[in-house]
């Protein structure tokens, strides 16, 4: 079974602070990796991609992968109360199999 | 059309009866997946279409779900003899070719099942 793992929350932080969304695999041959974003009601919309293992960043929001420790976070700088959603993590694991999520981090940003 | 289409948006249906829910994928879009999103749980795969053929239905929870795509395009969800567990959003996303490249969804279709 491939399986991703994401703490389900929810998340709590103040606006203006860093948020940290972690997610972790169990396929070791895994080699792409997902943030969706998912308001309540609407469909998960892409955030970011990463490939290769280090730091990815887009704007206020910087993916972090991990391969040895099949590790992959999703930081989210100077977080606004827009941002509260729900987080998808998502992995393609080997084979080529298709896209496998874990459950989601809800993440509420307090003004 | 910009994005993929799903109709749908809403059905509700009675045990037993069966029903179609329908996937437009962004134009140029190879690859169309099939997701069953439950309250609180992320997407679960159904189905893989690559081209017209399925290439990948291990998702597919029985017999009673069954999905085609006879032209490479548009791609129909069908379920019979419904249950109240098969209602969840029905969630179809689609990517263009090469690998690896992010999958794009739809709306949704929000199945409920009386």
């Amino acid at each position: 079974q491939k399986e991703v793992e994401q703490n389900s929350g929810p998340l709590s932080v103040p606006e203006g602070a860093i948020a940290s969304l972690n997610c972790t695999y169990s396929d070791r041959g895994s080699q792409s990796f997902f943030w969706y974003r998912q308001y309540s009601g609407k469909s998960p919309e892409l955030i970011m991609f990463i490939y290769s293992n280090g730091d990815k960043e887009d704007g206020r929001f910087t993916a972090q992968l991990n391969k040895a420790s099949q590790y992959v976070s999703l930081l989210i700088r100077d977080s606004q109360p827009s941002d509260s959603a729900t987080y998808l993590c998502a992995v393609i694991p080997s084979g080529n199999t298709p896209l496998v999520f874990g459950k989601g981090t809800r993440l509420s940003v307090i003004a | 059309g910009a994005g993929v289409s799903q109709t749908p948006s809403n059905k509700v249906t009675e045990k037993g009866k069966y029903v179609e829910l329908r996937c437009d994928p962004i134009s140029g879009h190879t690859a169309l997946y099939w997701y069953r999103q439950s309250l609180g749980q992320g997407p679960e795969f159904l189905i893989y279409f690559q081209g017209t053929g399925a290439a990948d239905d291990s998702g597919l929870p029985n017999d009673r779900f069954f999905a085609v795509r006879p032209e490479g395009s548009v791609s129909t969800l069908k379920i019979q003899r419904t249950e109240r567990g098969d209602s969840a959003v029905y969630l179809c996303a689609s990517r263009s070719p090469g690998q690896p490249t992010p999958l794009h969804f739809g709306n949704g279709t929000r199945l409920t099942v009386t």
